[in-house]
């Protein structure tokens, strides 16, 4: 049963546009994150967020921006798109902040295209 | 830095054997947690299992089982009565503390597992 809902499935823009994904969870989990999947499979952590935090792994480049209304929310936005952006982008949220419990839930993903 | 490495890009089992996916892992920290996921070819990741370290018995959650070789800094993932549904990737991943002070979890490159009727 889907409780991490990531819109759109699919995204195709220019070179130079912004775009924004959206991801809801319904866990009711603290911590949100995003990571992006290229075309080899690899997994990359892109930001952690819970109410009080942000961490953002430092390989991110500035153009990419997380924005949260509540715990339940975490949407990314991306300011100025490159060709090197396209990847599937992955939401997950976990119950806590790095606790022995770490198990992570994931979405299904946004696929991004960079023309 | 800490560090999760898969060495089997690719896996062909026949549908009902036990197939066994390879990790090894770099860390210098005392207790620490490992975890495997599976990645459908929809794209979906789901939780499969999880080892912490300073438990000594392996890790068993249906037909997914692991088996912890402390010493070798190896957490294998076996699979057993493998079925068709089991095809997909699976990432082999650790509790990493990042120089920003938080925890994040980093992954192996994944093993493509097919299981063939």
């Amino acid at each position: 049963e889907t409780a991490v809902f990531q819109t759109p499935n699919y995204h195709v823009t220019q070179v130079g546009n912004e775009v924004s994904f959206n991801c809801k969870q319904t866990l009711g989990h603290d911590t949100m994150y995003w990571y992006k999947q290229d075309s080899k499979k690899l997994l990359k952590i892109m930001f952690s967020y819970n109410n009080k935090q942000l961490i953002v792994n430092e390989t991110v480049p500035r153009r990419f921006s997380p924005q949260s209304s509540d715990k339940a929310h975490l949407n990314l936005r991306i300011k100025s798109v490159e060709p090197e952006d396209s990847a599937v982008y992955l939401c997950a949220s976990s119950p806590d902040w790095g606790g022995s419990s770490y198990e992570q839930y994931f979405g299904p993903g946004t696929r991004l295209t960079v023309l | 830095a800490q560090k999760v490495t898969q060495t089997q890009t690719s896996i062909s089992v026949m549908e009902k054997t036990t197939v066994t996916m390879d990790c090894v892992y770099e860390t210098q920290d005392s207790s620490y947690f490992l975890f495997w996921y599976k990645q459908t070819a929809s794209g979906e990741i789901v939780f499969l299992i999880r080892q912490d370290s300073y438990k000594k018995e392996n890790a068993t959650v249906g037909h997914y089982s692991l088996n912890f070789q402390k010493p070798k800094s190896s957490i294998g993932l076996i699979i057993t009565a493998t079925q068709i549904e089991d095809s997909a990737v699976y990432f082999c991943a650790m509790r990493d503390l990042a120089s920003s002070g938080s925890w994040q979890l980093i992954f192996g490159s994944g093993t493509q597992l097919t299981v063939m009727p």
